[in-house]
């Protein structure tokens, strides 16, 4: 099993629509949960984290986070084209003592105009 | 937010040369940093934690001696690919973390990242 698994899409979502993207992760010590957005040859940005369970908000975009299901998700709400990118899930844990991120492989989010 | 900057962000070089790729944290202190491989259309890949002055941490499967990882400052590590082939052709990211207490409301574990350097190698 992956350390963090994420549907690879592509999910294409029309714009103005929510796109919900989701993450499960496999280590239930893990701390932090982490959503980064990739553009095509760029580096990661970060978009949100959350370290307790329940919702937060910010802006247009909503993480989800349940432990108990080893499960964080992702929804942006009115999707605008810009938002077409690759969506990382990355979880937090240790490695030799350091803080290391994990990352899934990411989903791939098209906006359709 | 920090700022991690890369460089180059690009580079092309023969097969069997060596190349240095920077990453600075501008105005933070990074005790930590992480070196990522990506190849197209795949996820980030951990290669090797770096904390500053001690030996860094690599993943399995990545080899140490030609992956040289140098750490000397507080501010910047370096990543070089001694004698690179064609298949180590990739997109390297830094990325530097602060040395936060965690367990508290401010300690996230968040990682800056440097602006990737894209490597060609011919």
């Amino acid at each position: 099993q992956k350390e963090v698994e994420q549907n690879s899409g592509p999910l294409s979502v029309p714009e103005g629509a929510i796109a919900s993207l989701n993450c499960t992760y496999s280590d239930r010590g893990s701390q932090s949960f982490f959503w980064y957005r990739q553009y095509s040859g760029k580096s990661p940005e970060l978009i949100m984290f959350i370290y307790s369970n329940g919702d937060k908000e910010d802006g247009r975009f909503t993480a989800q986070l349940n432990k108990a299901s080893q499960y964080v998700s992702l929804l942006i709400r009115d999707s605008q084209p810009s938002d077409s990118a690759t969506y990382l899930c990355a979880v937090n844990g240790y490695h030799f003592g350091n803080e290391k991120l994990t990352f899934g492989t990411g989903t791939r989010l098209t906006i359709i105009p | 937010g920090a700022v991690v900057s890369q460089h180059p962000s690009w580079v092309i070089c023969k097969s069997g040369t060596s190349v240095k790729i920077e990453c600075r944290s501008l105005d933070f202190q990074a005790t930590t940093m992480f070196w990522y491989r990506q190849f197209p259309k795949q996820s980030l890949m951990l290669m090797a934690t770096s904390n500053e002055g001690s030996k860094a941490t690599y993943e399995q499967g990545v080899e140490k001696d030609k992956f040289l990882i140098n750490h000397a400052s507080l501010t910047l590590s370096t990543l070089t690919v001694t004698s690179a082939h064609p298949e180590d052709s990739s997109f390297y990211i830094c990325s530097a973390t602060t040395d936060l207490a965690p367990g508290t409301d401010h300690y996230t574990g968040e990682l800056f990242f440097g602006e990737g350097s894209r490597l060609t190698v011919l």
